[in-house]
C-alpha cells in the first residue's frame, strides 16, 4: 500500500536558519508529490508539487523540495526562516488522476525568534 | 473566483446526534473529496464524489455518507457521531491531479 513518512514530528529552528523538512514515500512508480502548509485551525495551503520534469521544485514564500528518485523522497528546504513559518508541515502524494491524496503525519515547525 | 468554501465553520453536537457538512467546490472543478483530520495527525481520504455518485471511498464506516448535487456542490453526513469523531473535515474539489482544500468545519461531538 502507499505510504508516505515524515520523520520528524518536530523540528525548532532558529528564526534566520535553514531549514529542511524530509518527505520519503513508498510506491512502485513516482507518485504526484506535494507539499501543503496549516497554520494553526487552518486549511491547507500548497507550497509546492512535483509533477515531473526539473527534480528541484520552487514553491510560494521562498520554499523549494527536491526529488530524489533514488531515495524515494521529497523533502522540503528553506534557507532562510522566518518566524512566520512556524505551521504544520504535511508531504502527500497521489497516485493517479483524481485519485485520493495520501498525506503523511506531518511535521510540526517552530521558530525561535 | 472564489475558492473551496466549507460551512459551518464550527460545529458542537452530542453523542448519537447526526451532522451535515457543506462544501461548494471551486468554480469549474466538477470532482469533490472529503478527509478527515484528527488533532495531531495528518488528513485521513473519507470519500470522493465525481458526477453525483461516490467513486472512491477510505477507510470509513457507513456511518459516513455523502452527496453530490449537480451544482457540485456537495454535502458529508455523519450518522450516530463517535466522540472520536471529533476532527475538522476538510473538503478538496479536484482539477486533474490537484487537489484545493477549503478552510474546513471543525467538528466537537460532547
Amino acid at each position: 500500500a502507499q505510504s508516505v513518512t515524515q520523520p520528524d514530528i518536530h523540528i525548532t529552528v532558529s528564526e534566520g536558519a535553514s531549514l529542511e523538512l524530509r518527505c520519503n514515500y513508498s510506491y512502485g512508480a513516482t507518485p504526484y508529490l506535494f507539499w501543503y502548509v496549516q497554520s494553526p485551525g487552518q486549511g491547507l495551503q500548497l507550497l509546492l508539487k512535483y509533477f515531473s520534469g526539473d527534480t528541484l521544485v520552487q514553491g510560494i514564500k521562498g520554499f523549494e523540495a527536491e526529488f530524489k528518485r533514488s531515495q524515494s523522497s521529497f523533502n522540503l528546504r528553506k534557507p532562510s526562516v522566518h518566524w512566520s513559518d512556524a505551521a504544520e508541515y504535511f508531504c502527500a502524494v497521489v497516485v493517479t488522476s483524481y485519485d485520493k491524496v495520501i498525506f503523511g503525519p506531518g511535521t510540526s515547525l517552530s521558530v525561535i525568534p | 473566483d472564489a475558492g473551496v468554501t466549507q460551512s459551518p465553520t464550527h460545529l458542537i453536537k452530542t453523542r448519537g446526534q447526526q451532522v451535515t457538512l457543506r462544501c461548494s467546490p471551486k468554480s469549474g472543478h466538477d470532482t469533490v473529496s472529503w478527509y478527515q483530520q484528527a488533532l495531531g495527525q495528518g488528513p485521513q481520504f473519507i470519500f470522493q464524489y465525481y458526477e453525483e455518485e461516490e467513486r472512491q471511498r477510505g477507510n470509513f464506516p457507513d456511518r459516513f455518507s455523502g452527496h453530490q448535487f449537480p451544482n457540485y456542490s456537495s454535502e458529508l453526513n455523519v450518522n450516530a457521531l463517535l466522540l472520536g469523531d471529533s476532527a475538522l473535515y476538510l473538503c478538496a474539489s479536484t482539477s486533474a491531479y490537484e487537489q484545493y482544500f477549503g478552510p474546513g468545519t471543525r467538528l466537537t461531538v460532547t
